[in-house]
Parts: structure tokens; sequence; C-alpha cells
């Protein structure tokens, strides 16, 4: 059974600065593994999508990188924004399902 | 292009009663996938339908059912309402294997 954890739980920086988020999974393997957001009361949006086969993914300031060997994701924010508060989750999919196992997240506050 | 729509927005009922809970994927989308969320479990998984088949399942009781219709919409059904089950639950709708889209769930309150 696939087990996500994500560390830190929380975590508050100013803004300005650049900072990982980490993820590790007990079952390495994986179809993929995304990162998502999830303001207060909202839905998820999905970040970065790495296929198990690749080694980091970049979208604008975000970066995620995928060692599936070591059961470890991390995912990198530069320049770090008031608008990057959120909770962030990770998920990787069972190989030839849709199946999503989520961590805990790390809720973000970026100070102003 | 409309993403995904969860419909209501918000529910309350008592314990004993049934729900259902709608969810209209993006158009094209022919998987839809269910979640609940709450703050003890988090996220975890209900089940999910691709061409109006279920193709994967989670663990949850059986209480806990759903269905997908021709046009890929697709309903979940709990019955017999237990005061655990208030919750968020999410759906969300992919291509197959592009990244999950989630819509911003139904909150169900059981009192």
């Amino acid at each position: 059974k696939q087990e996500v954890t994500q560390i830190p739980a929380a975590l508050s920086v100013p803004e300005g600065e650049n900072l990982v988020l980490n993820c590790s999974f007990t079952d390495s393997a994986i179809y993929n593994l995304q990162w998502f957001r999830q303001d207060p009361g909202k839905g998820l949006t999905s970040l970065l999508l790495i296929q198990s086969s690749q080694r980091e993914q970049t979208s604008g300031r975000l970066n995620a990188s995928l060692d599936k060997s070591s059961g470890r994701s991390t995912l990198y924010i530069a320049a770090s924004q008031p608008g990057d508060s959120a909770t962030y989750l990770c998920a990787p999919s069972d190989f030839g399902n849709e199946k999503l196992t989520f961590g805990t997240g790390t809720r973000l506050t970026i100070i102003p | 292009k409309a993403g995904v729509t969860q419909t209501p927005r918000y529910l309350i009922k008592t314990r004993g009663q049934q729900v259902t809970l709608s969810c209209s994927p993006i158009s094209g989308h022919r998987s839809v996938s269910w979640y609940q969320q709450t703050p003890g479990q988090g996220l975890q998984f209900l089940f999910e339908y691709f061409s109006e088949t279920q193709r994967n399942k989670g663990n949850f009781p059986g209480r806990f059912s759903g269905r997908q219709f021709s046009n890929s919409r697709s309903e979940m059904n709990v019955s017999t309402l237990e005061l655990g089950d208030s919750a968020l639950y999410l759906c969300a709708s992919s291509l197959g294997r592009s990244p999950l889209h989630f819509g911003n769930g139904t909150r169900l309150t059981v009192t």
C-alpha cells in the first residue's frame, strides 16, 4: 500500500525567497507523480506532472524533480510571491490506473 | 473550455438519509474519479469511471457508489449517511494519462 509523506507540514517564508517542498513515497512502482496546490475551500489545481521515466519538469517559477528509485520528489519554487500561499500536495499514481495517493500536504505562507 | 463542474456546492443532510452528488467533466474527458477529503484522513480515493465502467475502487464501504453516463457525466451516491461522511467530495476528470483536473467540490455536512 502506497504511503506518501510531505515535509514540512507548514512553512512560512518572506516574499522573494526560494523554497523547496519535499515528498516521499514508499512504493516506487508508480506511473507518474503530480504536484497540486489547494486554496482554502477550493478544489485542487494541477501544477506539474512528472512521468516515471522523467527526472524533472518545469513550469514558470516551479520545478519538480523525481527520484523514483529512492521514492522522493521535490517541488522548488523560485522567487516566492504572496499569491503562492496555499497547501501543496504531491500524489503518485499507481501503475496502470488513475488512482492517486495523496500526501497530507505542506501549508505554505509567503509573508509580504 | 469549461472546467470540471460539481453540484451542489454545499449540502446539509441528517444521519440515515441518502445523497447524490453530480460531476460534469471537462468536454472530451472520459475518465472521472472521485475523492473524499477530511481533516483527519486527508484525500482518499473513492472510485474511477471510464466509458461508463468502474475501473478502480478505493477502500470505502458499499454505502458509497457511483455511476457514469454516456456523456461522461458522473454521479456518486452515499446511502444511510453517518456523521463521519461529512467531508469535501472532489471530482476529477482526465483524458487518461493527462493531469487530473479537479472541480471545486461539494461540501457535505451530516448532522
